[in-house]
């Protein structure tokens, strides 16, 4: 089935310092998403992709949509104490009324030693 | 602003049991989709649903079936439970614009654990 590689799996790093992660995939998606997640909590939406290409920001978070449309990083300057969760891509394929499932990949733990 | 509503947000079962996942979906939204979350997994897509009609359906066991009521709320029934099944089940709703890509807004998921 379709699947996103996200990288790193895990990362430990020292407040201030800035955060990368990136998703590839074999499949093109319409739309990526990057999404956090707390403990016990559901994924909350941080970036939506549209265009192949695109560079989108959200204050601190920066997320570009690969020219293939089949990767996308996601950046954190600046990382303070409540960026630490667990990071989600996700890729969405289009379509119409519930048929826009999302495909996630593995997640990036981040850890931030204060 | 009204979140998507999950209940219970703990269910404890035992194996062969039954058990019945509550979905409220934010209001005016008229699609909801069922996530299953493994233990230091992704979500992964279960089913879901548009104006109450099943839309999509994903990596669903037989013995899981859910559906979307006249107001819009969602039950995911699952029979014949197996130790496999211990996750969390998130529930998302969106509002069909009619464009390529509806934001899904998630619920703060149920935690299933069978023992």
């Amino acid at each position: 089935g379709q699947q996103l590689n996200q990288s790193p799996q895990s990362m430990f790093i020292q407040e201030g310092e800035d955060v990368s992660m990136n998703c590839t995939s074999s499949s093109i998606f319409n739309t990526w998403l990057w999404y956090k997640q707390d403990p016990g909590e559901g994924p909350v939406l941080l970036i939506a992709l549209y265009k192949a290409g695109e560079l989108t920001s959200n204050g601190r978070l920066t997320a570009q949509f690969g020219i293939t449309r089949k990767d996308s990083f996601l950046n954190i300057s600046a990382s303070i104490p409540s960026d630490v969760g667990i990071y989600f891509c996700a890729g969405q394929f289009g379509g119409i009324q519930g048929a826009q499932k999302l495909v996630f990949g593995q997640g990036t733990r981040l850890t931030i030693n204060p | 602003a009204a979140g998507v509503i999950q209940s219970p947000r703990h269910l404890i079962k035992e194996k062969r049991e039954t058990a019945t996942l509550k979905c409220y979906p934010i209001p005016r939204h008229d699609t909801v989709y069922w996530y299953q979350q493994g233990p230091g997994q992704d979500p992964q897509f279960l089913i879901s649903f548009y104006e109450k009609m099943q839309s999509d359906k994903g990596s669903i066991p037989d013995r899981f079936s859910a559906q979307q009521f006249s107001d819009y709320h969602s039950e995911l029934n699952m029979s014949s439970l197996e130790l496999g099944d211990s996750a969390l089940y998130f529930c998302a709703s969106s509002y069909d614009r009619g464009r390529v890509y509806n934001e899904q807004f998630f619920g703060p998921g149920t935690r299933l654990t069978v023992l």
